[in-house]
């Protein structure tokens, strides 16, 4: 069973332009969630989604973020109109429909903004 | 809002000797408590968890602690290697909401040979 995947892995981005990160939950788990990590920082709840729902997006910034997780095909974090202010490290992570809490971790998107 | 402090922020420790890291949590709603390993550049790796229906859990040198009363938690590891040194994560949630997880800022550890 591949754990969760992510790509791409880095990302590089001028200010200005969009930023899409991918990820993929391992097989079997229906529920995603993004948390974003700052250098030297902790990660950072964003959104949790299920199957083309939005459960929880407290954590989303209201401009410029949106996420989303379709029927087919992996969950998509977008970031319009990129800044400096949003590099960072973004991890999805999935869990289980029998066992929600337990959050399995992706590799991880590092976006850096020129 | 919720909140989840951890401490200390930087650990060393000779090898052989114990580590300790305590989070202290203020949502009297959360009932999970995972801890995760992070190795530089890595992904976040679960390492042991708790729920609040037990005070302690051992898996080989790792333990965690809880006490619900005064909101803590708290990790051990015993005989620590070289290999333990990575960054340490706890986070608490609710299983009676969105399970989402609200973590502590992390203690970097470093285990001297």
């Amino acid at each position: 069973n591949a754990g969760v995947m992510q790509n791409p892995r880095h990302l590089v981005r001028r200010r200005g332009q969009e930023a899409r990160l991918r990820c993929s939950p391992m097989k079997g788990h229906s529920h995603v969630y993004w948390y974003r990590q700052l250098p030297e920082e902790g990660l950072k709840f964003m959104v949790y989604l299920q199957k083309e729902n939005i459960i929880d997006e407290s954590g989303m910034p209201k401009e410029r973020f949106s996420a989303e997780f379709p029927k087919e095909g992996p969950s998509i974090l977008r970031i319009q109109q990129v800044v400096r202010g949003d590099s960072a490290a973004y991890f999805c992570a999935s869990s289980p429909p029998n066992l929600q809490e337990t959050q399995y971790f992706g590799p991880g998107t590092r976006l850096l903004v020129l | 809002g919720e909140n989840v402090e951890q401490h200390p922020s930087t650990l060393s420790v000779q090898e052989g000797d114990s580590a300790v890291i305590k989070c202290t949590y203020s949502d009297s709603a959360s009932n999970y408590f995972p801890w995760y390993k992070q190795e530089l550049g890595k992904r976040p790796q679960l390492i042991i968890d708790i729920r609040s229906n037990v005070g302690e859990k051992k898996d080989q040198r790792i333990a965690v602690t809880l006490n619900k009363t005064a909101k803590h938690f708290s990790l051990h590891i015993t005989e620590t290697q070289p290999e333990d040194s990575a960054v340490y994560f706890c986070a608490a949630s609710s299983t009676s909401g969105t399970y989402k997880y609200i973590f502590g800022t992390g203690t970097r550890l470093k285990v001297l040979a």
